[in-house]
């Protein structure tokens, strides 16, 4: 079964001060791997995705093959940054490949 | 363009019941996939339509159905409410299938069981 786990349902972090939230996924073949952003009150939003290879709002993500891992990092944040990030993938090989697969999400809190 | 949109908004039901939840896709887009969301299990793929075809299912049971028009629009229902169907459910609508395309989600409808 395809898996993406995000350790820490909670950050907190100083506003300024380095972000990085982790993600792994459950290693079956080249899936995509994405991060999905909901700020208060607002719908779910794609942030970035691995392909792209993009920094959005000051936010990248480096694909590890060999740690299975995509995790999230800004090197100052901002208080606009608090939301609820989720990690998510898709493809690669496998059962479930097909479909979106979301880590459970960390919760960013910006500290002023 | 208008964004996903999704009817009602909020839902209370008593168990045993039945309910049917709407999605209206990004005008052009054919594929509408829903998912559930809960505290405890985070976002949970439901199933995917595409030109009016199911072509991807989750391990939801079988009271979990869904269905989508000519016009894209999809519903899902689910029969013999029970009181852990209470979830935001979310649609999420891309240009083509679910691979490639970025999905944009709808605001959800919080469906809640009594």
């Amino acid at each position: 079964a395809q898996r993406v786990t995000q350790p820490e349902k909670l950050l907190s972090v100083f506003k300024g001060a380095p972000v990085e939230l982790k993600c792994n996924y459950s290693y079956s073949g080249s899936p995509e791997l994405f991060w999905y952003v909901q700020y208060s009150r607002q719908r779910l939003q794609l942030l970035l995705r691995h392909i792209s290879r993009e920094s959005i709002k000051g936010f990248t993500a480096d694909l590890n093959k060999g740690e299975t891992s995509f995790h999230l990092k800004k090197p100052f944040a901002q208080e606009e940054d608090s939301a609820m990030y989720y990690c998510a993938r898709r493809g690669g090989s496998g059962a479930g490949s097909y479909q979106l697969t979301f880590g459970k999400g960390t919760k960013l809190s910006v500290i002023p | 363009k208008a964004g996903v949109t999704q009817t009602p908004r909020y839902l209370i039901k008593t168990r045993g019941q039945q309910v049917t939840l709407s999605c209206s896709p990004i005008s052009g887009h054919r594929s509408v996939s829903w998912y559930q969301q809960t505290p405890g299990q985070g976002l949970q793929f439901l199933f995917e339509y595409f030109s009016e075809t199911q072509r991807n299912k989750g391990n939801f049971p079988g009271r979990f159905s869904g269905r989508q028009f000519s016009n894209s629009r999809s519903e899902m229902n689910v029969s013999t409410l029970e009181l852990g169907d209470s979830a935001l459910y979310l649609c999420a609508s891309s240009s083509q299938g679910a691979t490639g395309n970025e999905q944009f989600f709808g605001p959800g409808t919080r469906l809640t069981v009594l």
